[in-house]
Parts: C-alpha cells; sequence; structure tokens
C-alpha cells in the first residue's frame, strides 16, 4: 500500500541532543500527525497539524505543516533515553476528500545515555 | 479507561481458520479505522467507517477480509481461512487515537 518517506530511517543520539526528522508525500494533505510507537503496542498521537504553515508544540517536541502541504517535520529537543522509539508521520484528505490516513514508513530513534 | 479497546490483544491460528478481532471505540467517535501493520512498516489502512457505514476499502482487504460496526459502535474484523501471510498486528483506531493492537500469528 501507499507510504509517506520518512527521512531519516533510523538514528543515534547522544542525550541531550536535539532531533530532527521529516515525512515528505507526493501528495497534498490537509492533516498531518505525528505518533510515537513502542514495541508490541499502538501508536500513541503526539501532535496534531491542521493548516499550512502551523507550527505546533507538545512539551520538547515541535512539529511543523509545511506550506506546500505535502511535507512536514518533527523536532524533539533534549532527548532523553524513554525518547527512544518508531516515529511515524501520518497524512489525511486533500484533493481526494478521503478521510483515511496514510501512514509513513516510520523513523527509528536509538538515545544513547 | 475511556480509550481504545482491542480484543483479543494474540491470537495464534492455524491456517485455514477463521479469526474475529474486535474494537471498542471512543464513544463519542464517530470514525473508526482499521490498519495491519507489519514488522518494520507503517500502519497500512485496511477499512474505515462513519458510525456505521463503511465509506472506505483499500485494495489490501482481499475477499476473506469482512467488517462490521452495527449500529455505530464496536466494531469486528474477520479474516476467513487464514493465510500465513496474514499474520500482523492489526489496529483499531478511534479517530486519530489507536488501540494496543491484536497481534496475529498464523501457523
Amino acid at each position: 500500500g501507499q507510504q509517506l518517506n520518512q527521512s531519516p530511517q533510523s538514528m543515534f543520539i547522544q542525550e541531550g541532543e536535539d532531533v530532527s526528522m521529516n515525512c515528505t508525500s507526493s501528495s497534498i494533505f490537509n492533516t498531518w500527525l505525528w505518533y510515537k510507537q513502542d514495541p508490541g503496542e499502538g501508536p500513541v498521537l503526539l501532535i496534531a497539524l491542521y493548516k499550512a504553515g502551523e507550527l505546533t508544540s507538545n512539551g520538547r517536541l515541535t512539529a511543523q505543516f509545511g506550506i506546500t502541504r505535502k511535507d512536514s517535520f518533527l523536532n524533539i529537543s533534549a532527548s532523553i533515553p524513554s525518547d527512544v522509539g518508531i516515529y511515524f508521520c501520518a497524512g489525511q484528505g486533500g484533493t481526494s476528500g478521503t478521510y483515511k490516513y496514510i501512514f509513513g514508513t516510520g523513523t527509528r530513534l536509538k538515545v544513547l545515555a | 479507561d475511556t480509550g481504545v479497546s482491542q480484543d483479543p490483544r494474540h491470537k495464534i491460528t492455524k491456517r485455514g481458520q477463521n479469526v474475529t478481532f474486535r474494537c471498542d471505540p471512543i464513544s463519542e467517535h464517530n470514525r473508526l479505522y482499521w490498519y495491519r501493520q507489519t514488522l518494520g512498516q507503517g500502519p497500512e489502512f485496511l477499512t474505515y467507517f462513519q458510525n456505521e457505514a463503511q465509506l472506505e476499502k483499500s485494495r489490501l482487504l482481499s475477499d476473506r477480509f469482512s467488517a462490521e460496526r452495527p449500529k455505530g459502535s464496536f466494531s469486528t474484523l474477520e479474516i476467513q481461512r487464514t493465510e500465513q501471510g496474514d499474520s500482523a498486528m492489526y489496529l483499531c483506531a478511534s479517530e486519530q487515537y489507536f488501540g494496543p493492537g491484536t497481534r496475529l500469528t498464523v501457523t
């Protein structure tokens, strides 16, 4: 099935460093979501974005809805060991008018203490 | 607990058997989604409901798969004549909120 491109695929960082990841699509979306998933669990919603150019924060997390509506970015500041996991982006809507969400391929984050 | 629940959490079945999974969404949410996730991949859309109406189905959803949402409340996903390729995590989402998933292993 269709999946969005996420970059990087994986990353190792030192505790305390900032992290940036992005998600790109060939289609425009009306909504962008960011999730974190731990092994064996369902994804947990981190941030939802509803408007092009929107910048939203949730604690140490900040996400932006790209102005082209084809991309989104997630930043994590001052990473801690519990930030380890897989981060997924998801897009919804756009010209197709559908309410289904299309997910990215994931960014695997590992934090070295 | 007012979150999304799924039952069972794990299911092991033999090839050719039928299985049914249940999802209980957040009560005031209208849209309910089913996704499938295999190791190393993001969730793949299968189908979604707006209240009791099934509005969209993925081409991934073969005719062995059927989903229902009677009365717009809980939903079930049934897989008939399971195949080893059906082994995956089946996730339900109530609007943007996911349940814990059902891990299916077909032996």
